[in-house]
């Protein structure tokens, strides 16, 4: 069936540094992309979105690529600040127009 | 920003309770969903409703019903709780187009004895 996956369950990057959190999908029909933060104690918040015409997208200090040849979807947060540890998810929309979501990846961020 | 408000943070109930869970989003958005999130298993839809009046089963509505009487607010019911459903549960909306976010509340913790 129709499936979202992370490849890291845990991430843990210095301060300051980059982050590049990474997805995989399974249907190569999927034509829309959610990234969400969570945050303990918390819903799922949303960063950013991308549809399938588009192969990047930029907000602050986020940016989505998407790689539809191998259905990989990434989120790369720049400078890594404390206040980015949380759990993150990708989600994508399927043929039936509701979103799957993927277990979640954990983000650590070390001072 | 859109606010999406569950009316419990945490509930303990007893196996065989009737249980209500109340969510509310003030953007006058179309569509509501309810989630329950289990460590391991992700987020998985229970129900949803397009519209007033309106609800369609989602992955695993088994031992669950909703209620979505106004625009704003939409109900999850456990018929009779059981142990199995002790989880986190997910309220979000979304206007009515179908590439656009959820967004979510801050969840019910719920607790079956």
């Amino acid at each position: 069936g129709e499936s979202v996956g992370l490849h890291l369950p845990t991430l843990s990057v210095q301060e300051g540094d980059n982050s590049i959190i990474n997805c995989a999908y399974s249907n190569s029909a999927s034509d829309y992309f959610i990234w969400y933060k969570q945050e303990s104690g918390k819903g799922p918040q949303f960063i950013i979105d991308i549809r399938s015409n588009m192969d990047k997208r930029q907000g602050q200090r986020v940016t989505v690529l998407l790689n539809k040849t191998v259905k990989h979807l990434s989120l790369q947060i720049a400078a890594t600040q404390p206040g980015d540890s949380a759990v993150y998810f990708c989600a994508e929309m399927d043929s039936s127009y509701k979103l799957i979501f993927g277990s979640g990846t954990r983000l650590l961020v070390r001072p | 920003d859109v606010k999406v408000t569950q009316s419990s943070r945490y509930l303990v109930k007893r196996t065989g309770e009737k249980v209500f869970l109340e969510c509310v989003q003030d953007m006058d958005h179309e569509n509501m969903f309810w989630y329950r999130q289990d460590p391991g298993l992700g987020l998985r839809l229970i129900y949803f409703s397009y519209d007033v009046k309106m609800k369609e089963k989602g992955d695993i509505p088994e031992g669950y019903s909703v209620s979505r009487e106004k625009k704003e607010r939409f109900s999850l019911i456990l018929e009779s709780a059981s142990t199995n459903q002790t989880s986190m549960y997910l309220c979000a909306s979304r206007n009515g187009g179908y590439n656009s976010p959820l967004h979510f509340g801050n969840g019910t913790r719920l607790t079956v004895t």
